[in-house]
């Protein structure tokens, strides 16, 4: 089974700057996706990014980018000019390529998530 | 579009009683997925449906929930005889088709046993 794992319960960062958020998982899988999810106080599970194992180039959306590391099994996910409202849960998530094959590989695995806080 | 419709947001439910939460996927999405997030924790995959079959059980506890998703209407998490570790967080999400499009989440269902 796959596991995700974030060592940062909470990181705290002042408006303007740049954070880091961490996030390592195991699988003896070749192929897979990983995610990072925003998870507002509103509840909303809202994507922020995706990256395809396959694929060596880093994803970027705007402000938000990773660094995939597939040998380390590592997928951190760089915020920069940090804003108010990026202030939320953040969690790395990781699901199988290989759908259909039951035990939850159709299903996102999920870390604990990393409470974030912008200091204005 | 509307997105991902869940209802209710907020239930409350005693001791043993049964709970039902609904799920109305994205117009177009045939494929659901249920997933539970206790307090401080990280959501935890129960069951994917597509219409009128479960897929993927594997999360889900083996008494006391039971889900569907029928060929008209929502997707259904029925959860009897409720007890105080049933509460958390219910999120439904819904994609168009397997492999590897993206899941979209709504707005979850909390459900608190009293």
């Amino acid at each position: 089974a796959q596991t995700v794992t974030q060592s940062q319960p909470e990181m705290s960062v002042q408006e303007a700057e740049t954070v880091t958020l961490s996030c390592t998982y195991d699988t003896s899988e070749s192929d897979y996706y990983l995610f990072w999810y925003k998870q507002p106080p509103s509840r909303q599970m809202i994507l922020v990014i995706r990256q395809e194992a396959y694929k060596q180039q880093n994803a970027t959306e705007n402000r938000f980018s990773v660094n995939f590391q597939k040998a380390a099994k590592s997928f951190s996910l760089k915020i920069s000019d940090s804003q108010l409202g990026d202030a939320a849960m953040y969690f790395c998530a990781y699901r199988s390529a290989y759908s259909g094959s039951g035990g939850g590989a159709d299903g996102l695995t999920f870390g604990k998530g990393t409470h974030l806080i912008i200091q204005p | 579009n509307a997105g991902v419709m869940q209802n209710p947001r907020h239930l409350v439910r005693r001791r043993g009683q049964e709970a039902r939460l609904r799920c109305s996927p994205m117009k177009g999405h045939s494929h659901v997925y249920w997933y539970r997030q206790l307090p401080e924790e990280g959501l935890k995959f129960m069951v994917y449906l597509q219409k009128e079959n479960i897929i993927d059980e594997s999360g889900m506890p083996k008494e006391r929930f039971s889900a569907e998703f029928p060929k008209e209407g929502p997707s259904i998490l029925r959860i009897q005889q409720v007890v105080r570790g049933d509460s958390a967080a219910y999120f439904c999400a819904s994609s168009p088709s397997d492999g590897n499009t993206e899941a979209f989440f709504g707005q979850g269902t909390r459900l608190t046993v009293v």
